[in-house]
């Protein structure tokens, strides 16, 4: 299956983003999704895992949900700060592996 | 706070195998409930798993990569790596390795290290 997310996005300071995933076949709910942030020059790290989780130490800023499509997963980040200005992945996996999204490019304006 | 860590050659010549390794620091690679994980990153672009392999040697490929990869564990180095044979331009890329948790998502991640292969 491939995961789907648009290129870009962008917002002001102090706005809310939201960055959609969508999986090209069977359900968002099968299995969870997870998302990363990478600002340049630096491996990503995760902001939300199994849908919905923050990691210890990450914003409560940032959250995670499922569509009612059963189709798409979503990040969404409130308070946009200009330290949000990075490139976003979804991954989730199946019984073939991992896969990643293509990437969504955050532009803080 | 486990720590990971890849090495190896910079530049492969095409054709030839490509070979890293990763060292895992303050945190065993033995638990079996861990997969060990190498993901690459063309430049400019996006993220692509690689594979990932657990301590007892059972591993998970790319399909699309799975003719040239092979991963293995070496548990008295906590060390674990990554062959892929007959290298192309095409793979040139940033090659990170990666903690896969039960969770299947990737929880910690080495710095990354840059291979270049020449067209």
């Amino acid at each position: 299956f491939i995961l789907t997310q648009p290129h870009s996005v962008s917002g002001s300071p102090g706005e809310t983003v939201t960055i959609s995933c969508t999986r090209s076949s069977g359900s968002i709910e099968n299995n969870y999704v997870h998302w990363y942030q990478q600002r340049p020059g630096s491996a990503p790290t995760t902001v939300i895992y199994a849908d919905d989780q923050r990691p210890s130490g990450i914003s409560g800023r940032f959250s995670g949900s499922i569509g009612s499509s059963s189709k798409s997963a979503f990040l969404t980040i409130s308070g946009l700060e200009t330290g949000d200005e990075a490139d976003y992945y979804c991954q989730s996996y199946d019984a073939a592996g991992r896969v990643f999204g293509g990437g969504t490019r955050l532009t803080v304006l | 706070q486990v720590q990971l860590q890849e090495s190896g050659p910079g530049l492969v010549k095409p054709s030839q195998t490509l070979s890293l390794t990763c060292t895992v620091s303050a945190g065993s690679i033995s638990p079996d409930n861990y997969y060990w994980s190498w993901i690459r990153q063309h430049p400019g672009k996006g993220l692509e798993w690689i594979g990932s392999i657990q301590y007892s040697g059972s591993a998970d490929y790319n399909p699309s990569l799975k003719s040239r990869v092979a991963m293995s564990v070496d548990p008295a180095k906590n060390q674990f790596s990554l062959r892929m044979t007959s290298v192309t331009a095409a793979d040139t890329a940033m090659y990170y390795c990666a903690r896969d948790t039960s969770f299947v998502y990737f929880d910690y991640w080495g710095p990354g290290t840059l291979v270049t292969v020449p067209s």
